[in-house]
């Protein structure tokens, strides 16, 4: 089974404080992808990464950046977060890269409370 | 633009009566599509997928959808609900050489007793 984890599943930050979010997946996938998910407005992309040290803007990426240095690891970053990056964040990863029909599987979430 | 709608954020059916949760999308070629339930306090679980092969696609936990060109839909039915169907479902649509998920908006499944 693919098991896709996040660092944490719970996170109360300040407004101005830098956040790292972690995502980890065990199954060697090239893709992974960071969205956010905010009620009625289903799950928007902010950065996604084909491989290593890659990584490509999605529709939402002000106020955010990536790192994947390795293979397994995607981190999100909040440079400094602000009261409308409350949200739950979504990490998820699939097979190969530049696959569109491969299945995303998601890590279970991370709900951010900025304050 | 890809695009995907998802008729009715919230649906409410009895347990054991049909549950049928609508998708449409809009797309300029035939995309890949999803369907993924989300439990609460979960991440989402894929419940099945077209990708342009049988038009009518079985997932798990005995829901099905079709695939309909014409009305460019892409409706998850199952035809008994049961309690633990009570969840997220989230419609998500693929577009070849776009490389990218888009989502719907999602809807509440509530079975009532």
């Amino acid at each position: 089974d693919v098991k896709v984890t996040q660092s944490s599943r719970y996170l109360v930050k300040r407004t101005g404080e830098k956040v790292f979010l972690e995502c980890v997946q065990d199954m060697d996938h090239e893709n992974m992808f960071w969205y956010r998910q905010d009620p009625g407005l289903g799950l928007r992309l902010i950065y996604f990464s084909y491989d290593v040290k890659m990584k490509e803007k999605g529709d939402i990426p002000e106020g955010y950046s990536v790192s994947r240095e390795k293979k397994e690891r995607f981190s999100l970053i909040l440079e400094s977060a602000s009261t409308n990056q409350t949200s739950m964040y979504l990490c998820a990863s699939s097979l190969r890269s530049r696959r569109p029909q491969e299945t995303q599987y998601f890590g279970p979430g991370t709900r951010l409370l900025v304050l | 633009a890809q695009s995907v709608t998802q008729l009715g954020s919230h649906v409410s059916v009895s347990e054991g009566a049909l549950v049928l949760l609508r998708c449409n999308y809009s797309s300029s070629v035939p995309p890949y599509l999803f369907w993924y339930v989300q439990y609460p306090n979960q991440g989402l679980q894929l419940l099945l997928k077209y990708t342009s092969a049988a038009t009518l696609v079985k997932g798990i936990n005995g829901f099905e959808a079709e695939f309909k060109k014409s009305e460019t839909s892409f409706h998850l039915t199952k035809p008994s609900a049961h309690m633990s169907d009570a969840a997220e479902y989230f419609c998500a649509v693929v577009v070849p050489n776009f490389n990218k998920f888009y989502f719907g908006s999602g809807t509440k499944l509530n079975v009532k007793p």
